[in-house]
């Protein structure tokens, strides 16, 4: 399996708290992205990372923000938890350049619940 | 917004049956990937297939990309309970100078022993 850790793994938060979610990983890999998946949504890409601090927005950005200071980490933080964040985020990785994609490897995701 | 679906949203089969997925795209596209997704884990990649290929196939699977219908299917042959899982397929559509997986909403497939 990749070496991928997501962190926690379980989470439970309120409404308006500050919450951060960690992906490690120690394939290397340049690319880096945070994923959220909801029942009748299936994946949907929240920001993704292609180097040290190197960062874009995917489809649903909005009330969350990343950070990458190191290859290994890729931090994504939800500035004021809302109901509507509840979800199983995943984090992935890939080994890849800008013009073509590799598979993707997962982390096993984090459950988090926002009351 | 979402970059195509899969079709069925799930289908529900007797072992050894075949199960057949299909997933739609509406832009261009780069390659395309299938994975899977047991219940509770993350998604585990089964195949990748270029946008210059048509067919490729590994052990009991077969991926089909028609880039001028925009679609890809894959096959699962001779069906096992064990392959109980959500599969979804990735398009890699070109964002910001770089290629996206994008994912639909997936098939649930349910394998009845």
């Amino acid at each position: 399996d990749a070496g991928i850790t997501q962190s926690p793994r379980h989470k439970v938060t309120e409404t308006g708290t500050p919450v951060t979610l960690r992906c490690h990983q120690t394939e290397n890999h340049r690319y880096m992205y945070w994923y959220r998946q909801d029942p009748g949504h299936g994946l949907r890409l929240i920001h993704y990372s292609y180097g040290v601090k190197d960062t874009d927005k995917g489809e649903v950005s909005d009330g969350y923000s990343v950070s990458r200071s190191k290859t290994e980490d890729f931090l994504l933080t939800l500035e004021s938890a809302t109901s509507s964040q509840t979800s199983v985020y995943f984090c992935a990785i890939s080994e890849s350049n800008r013009a073509t994609n590799e598979k993707l490897f997962f982390g096993s995701g984090t459950q988090l619940s926002v009351l | 917004s979402q970059q195509g679906e899969e079709d069925p949203q799930a289908l529900s089969i007797q072992e050894g049956e075949n199960a057949t997925m299909n997933c739609s795209y509406k832009t261009s596209i780069n390659n395309l990937q299938w994975y899977r997704q047991n219940s509770g884990r993350g998604l585990v990649h089964l195949i990748l297939i270029r946008s210059n290929e048509r067919e490729k196939h590994s052990g009991r699977l077969r991926v089909t990309l028609d880039t001028s219908k925009k679609s890809s299917s894959l096959l699962i042959t001779a069906s096992r309970a064990a392959d109980t899982a959500s599969y979804f397929c990735a398009k890699e559509i070109w964002q910001g100078g770089s290629y996206i997986p994008t994912f639909g909403r997936g098939t649930s497939l349910i394998v009845h022993p």
